[in-house]
């Protein structure tokens, strides 16, 4: 079936240093791929997604890559600061269903 | 204000007592969908529904039933909880497209079986 892969699990940065989390989808007709954050004891919420029709997007510190080639997509975090440490989970809906794969999700942890 | 409400937010019960966990959107969402999250297991889809009176299976359904009844109302039902359902869950909703959006997620709700 499909999946989708997450790495790293856990991830610990110096605060201003850059983050990158990546993600590996099995499903090649997927189409849409967004990123969602999770602060402690919080709900998850969308922080930026991407579609397969470009190869990547920028909002401020936040930037997606898509290599849709090699199946993968990855969230960038420029000048990291400490409100940026949380749980992050990538998704890959697999196309034609309306099913929704999340990754096993990345605890960022930005030490000040 | 658009909000995903859930309720209870906290649930201790017992092996087998059936329960109802409530999720309502006033964002007249056509998607909507539940979750249970797990350490190291990351969010897994139990059920989603794409309208009134149409639902599917998620990746883990065993053990749950929904039904969507009206756009708004999206339960999620144990009818025999046992200890391994203990987690926490959302639930979320769309607007269109199915899953080809943003998600907008509940509050959660922890469940504890003993």
């Amino acid at each position: 079936g499909e999946n989708v892969e997450q790495h790293p699990s856990t991830l610990s940065v110096q605060e201003g240093d850059s983050a990158v989390i990546k993600c590996t989808y099995s499903d090649s007709a997927s189409n849409y791929f967004p990123w969602y954050k999770q602060e402690l004891g919080k709900r998850p919420q969308l922080i930026i997604d991407i579609r397969s029709n470009v190869g990547e997007k920028k909002d401020q510190r936040i930037a997606v890559t898509l290599n849709k080639t090699a199946k993968h997509f990855s969230l960038h975090i420029t000048e990291t600061q400490p409100e940026d440490s949380a749980v992050y989970f990538c998704a890959a809906p697999p196309e034609g269903t309306y099913k929704y794969i999340f990754g096993t999700g990345t605890r960022l942890k930005v030490l000040a | 204000e658009a909000q995903v409400t859930q309720n209870p937010r906290y649930l201790i019960t017992v092996t087998g007592k059936k329960l109802t966990v409530t999720c309502s959107q006033n964002m007249n969402h056509e998607y909507m969908s539940w979750y249970r999250q797990d350490p190291g297991l990351g969010l897994r889809q139990i059920y989603y529904s794409m309208n009134v009176e149409v639902t599917d299976k998620g990746d883990v359904p065993e053990g749950y039933k929904v039904s969507r009844k009206e756009k708004r109302n999206f339960p999620l039902i144990l009818e025999s909880p046992s200890p391994n359902q203990t987690s926490l869950y959302f639930c979320a909703s769309s607007l269109s497209g199915g899953p080809l959006g943003e998600q907008y997620f509940g509050p959660g709700t922890r469940l504890t079986v003993t």
